[in-house]
């Protein structure tokens, strides 16, 4: 199985910042990689997908980037509403995700 | 639209057998693969298995000795069987659909499940 390495596990930010969360795969999964966001007692959204391709309806705040083993996530100029959790998941073989990255505001 | 909704109980006593069925609206089943993600409380996500639109099925590799996953094309629903149930397996059940590569564009709301006696 491919393992997803996700940090920091857990981030404070103040409004208006930016924000990267970062994943690293356990072997090149060629940018078969997708964000999700997570709110409280909420199903996971698909955010990014083959690694900077914005999912529909996203705010264009949000991006990803990266290639090899070796991918992020970008939110620029947070807002109140981006409090959540955030998974990385690669798709290059079966499934796995991420441990996540809990982001609050500071 | 596209939905998904799970059910199923939301407590099994350990040692048993967990049945639960996915309700799918706006596909087919026959043309679309509906996969289950697992995801502990607090903790992160987990993907258990899928049934392709052919029919046939993948199984997460750690699961698969006690996993089956099946479908019922003429009622829209898909059912996840999982035997020899542990409080290590407590956790809401998502199923999801994915629709060009294997992400997962669509989830239902998750049913919660707790393995205790």
């Amino acid at each position: 199985d491919i393992q997803m390495t996700q940090s920091p596990a857990s981030l404070s930010a103040s409004l208006g910042e930016t924000v990267t969360i970062e994943c690293r795969a356990s072997e090149d999964i060629y940018s078969n990689l997708a964000w999700y966001q997570q709110k409280p007692g909420n199903s996971p959204q698909l955010l990014i997908y083959d690694a900077n391709s914005l999912a529909d309806g996203v705010p264009s705040r949000f991006s990803g980037s990266g290639s090899g083993t070796q991918y992020s996530l970008k939110i620029n100029s947070l807002q109140s509403e981006d409090v959540a959790s955030y998974f990385c998941q690669q798709y290059n073989n079966y499934p796995t995700f991420g441990g996540g990255t809990k982001l609050e505001l500071k | 639209q596209v939905q998904l909704k799970e059910s199923g109980p939301g407590l099994v006593q350990p040692s048993q057998t967990l049945s639960l069925t996915c309700t799918v609206s706006g596909f087919s089943l026959t043309s679309n693969s509906v996969h289950w993600v697992r995801q502990p409380p607090g903790k992160g996500l987990e993907w258990v298995g899928a049934i392709w639109s052919g029919g046939s099925t993948d199984y997460n590799s750690a699961l698969k000795s006690r996993l089956s996953i099946s479908r019922d094309t003429s009622k829209s629903q898909v059912f996840l069987k999982m035997n020899s149930l542990q409080t290590e397996d407590t956790a809401i059940y998502f199923c999801t659909l994915h629709t060009v590569a294997l992400y997962f564009d669509y989830w239902g709301q998750g049913v919660m499940v707790t393995v205790s006696s």
